[in-house]
């Protein structure tokens, strides 16, 4: 069965530090993976994807993933951090092809200390 | 593209009242999702469709819960009678053919039940 563990409900940096969130997952298959951003009382926003190709991938605002098939994750990290980086991260996976929906892992909330 | 659309923003009804939230996906994806949002749950996949037929609709949480696509470019998720419990934020996203399972999401209903 396919899952996503996000390690660490609450992440707290400070300005202009390195941010990492981390992402494991599970599937049999080569997944899709994706992370998502929600800031305050809004939708989610796509970040970066992977789907193949490429195991480093870039995104949005100065965010990056790596996809490690051996560690099974696709930790989310950024050098330096900005306040206005404060928000919820999602990681999820889907198989790619015509499977519809997206396993969402349970979040990771970050918040930037000035 | 003005993404996806949901409507009402903000919805504030009494309990046992008839709630109808809707939803336009973004023009020619094919897919469509309802989830939900709480802070006790996290986010729930409630229901998707593909091509407007309902494929999965094991995440709706009990009979009062109804959605509908009557066709490609409208969507709506009815509760009927609402209860307190049903407070939450509502997200609707689209999925196309092109865009490699990558799912958009509306900014959301916020439901409140009293």
């Amino acid at each position: 069965a396919q899952s996503v563990t996000q390690l660490g409900s609450h992440v707290s940096v400070s300005e202009g530090a390195l941010v990492l969130l981390r992402c494991n997952y599970s599937s049999s298959v080569p997944p899709y993976l994706f992370w998502y951003v929600q800031y305050p009382n809004q939708g989610l926003q796509l970040l970066l994807k992977y789907t193949t190709g490429a195991t480093l991938v870039k995104g949005i605002n100065g965010f990056e993933a790596e996809f490690k098939k051996s560690e099974t994750s696709f930790h989310l990290t950024k050098p330096s951090a900005h306040m206005s980086d404060a928000a919820e991260y999602f990681c999820a996976l889907n198989y790619g092809g015509s499977q519809g929906n997206l396993i969402f892992g349970k979040g990771t909330k970050l918040s930037v200390k000035p | 593209d003005a993404g996806v659309i949901q409507s009402p923003r903000h919805e504030v009804t009494e309990m046992g009242q008839e709630v109808t939230l809707r939803c336009k996906p973004i023009s020619g994806h094919d897919y469509l999702f309802w989830y939900r949002q709480t802070m006790m749950r996290g986010l729930e996949l409630l229901i998707y469709f593909n091509n407007n037929v309902p494929i999965d609709d094991s995440g709706m949480p009990e009979d009062r819960f109804s959605a509908k696509m009557p066709n490609a470019s409208f969507s709506t998720l009815k509760i009927q009678p609402s209860e307190p419990r049903d407070s939450a934020v509502y997200f609707c996203a689209s999925r196309g053919q092109a865009s490699l399972n990558t799912q958009y999401f509306g900014p959301g209903t916020r439901l409140t039940v009293l």
